[in-house]
């Protein structure tokens, strides 16, 4: 059963400091990995998608890597900003599945 | 991407109680559906997927009776919390399947549902 784990579950940093999220997963054998935004009591807004064969994508400040061997992917938000705060999950899907396997999330607070 | 709507955004009902959720894809036809829940502070975890002209298939844990599924078309499928607990309290969450290759899902802005 896949596993998906964020840390830190909590990041408080002041406004332009360079954030870096953490999500790592137990099977490497993936489909695809997303990240997603979620501000409270709020659905989930997709931010990028990797497909298992990229190791990473890039959309505007949002930079996100992707190491499928060592089952890890790091999401790089740079120049953060108050309107950064929010909850960011990474979620896994397996081949031939479109089942997502989510993480617990790390809640940022940009602090202005 | 996908544009995705949920109703009603939330509920109170009573213990015992049945409540009907409705998601919509609102600009392409959606033959997956998924529904997720989320109890506070912690992550979404899949319930069902939903099928359009087929029966759900729920995950493992999920009672089927309780949680009924409807896609009867591929614009809609609806969830029905039947004989709804004050543990059934949760914030639910639907997702379409994108077309495409990469099958990104996009998700719905969730129904808060309350049981009192």
């Amino acid at each position: 059963k896949q596993e998906v784990t964020q840390i830190p579950a909590a990041l408080s940093v002041p406004e332009g400091e360079n954030l870096v999220l953490n999500c790592s997963f137990t099977d490497s054998a993936i489909y695809n990995l997303q990240w997603f935004r979620q501000d409270p009591g709020k659905g989930l807004t997709s931010l990028l998608l990797i497909q298992s064969s990229q190791r990473e994508q890039t959309s505007g400040r949002l930079n996100a890597s992707l190491d499928k061997s060592s089952g890890r992917s790091t999401l790089y938000i740079a120049a953060s900003q108050p309107g950064d705060s929010a909850t960011y999950l990474c979620a896994v899907s397996p081949p031939n599945d479109y089942k997502l396997s989510f993480g617990a999330g790390t809640t940022v607070t940009v602090r202005a | 991407g996908a544009v995705v709507s949920q109703h009603p955004s939330w509920v109170i009902c009573k213990s015992g109680t049945s409540v009907k959720i409705e998601c919509r894809s609102l600009d392409f036809q959606a033959t997956t559906m998924f529904w997720y829940r989320q109890f506070p502070k912690q992550s979404l975890m899949l319930m069902a997927t939903s099928n359009e002209g087929s029966k759900a298939t729920y995950e493992q844990g999920v009672e089927k009776d309780k949680f009924l599924i409807n896609h009867a078309s591929l614009t809609l499928s609806t969830l029905t919390v039947t004989s709804a607990h004050p543990e059934d309290s949760s914030f639910y969450i639907c997702s379409v399947l994108g077309i495409g290759g990469a099958d990104e899902q996009y998700f719905g802005p969730g129904t808060r549902l309350t049981v009192t």
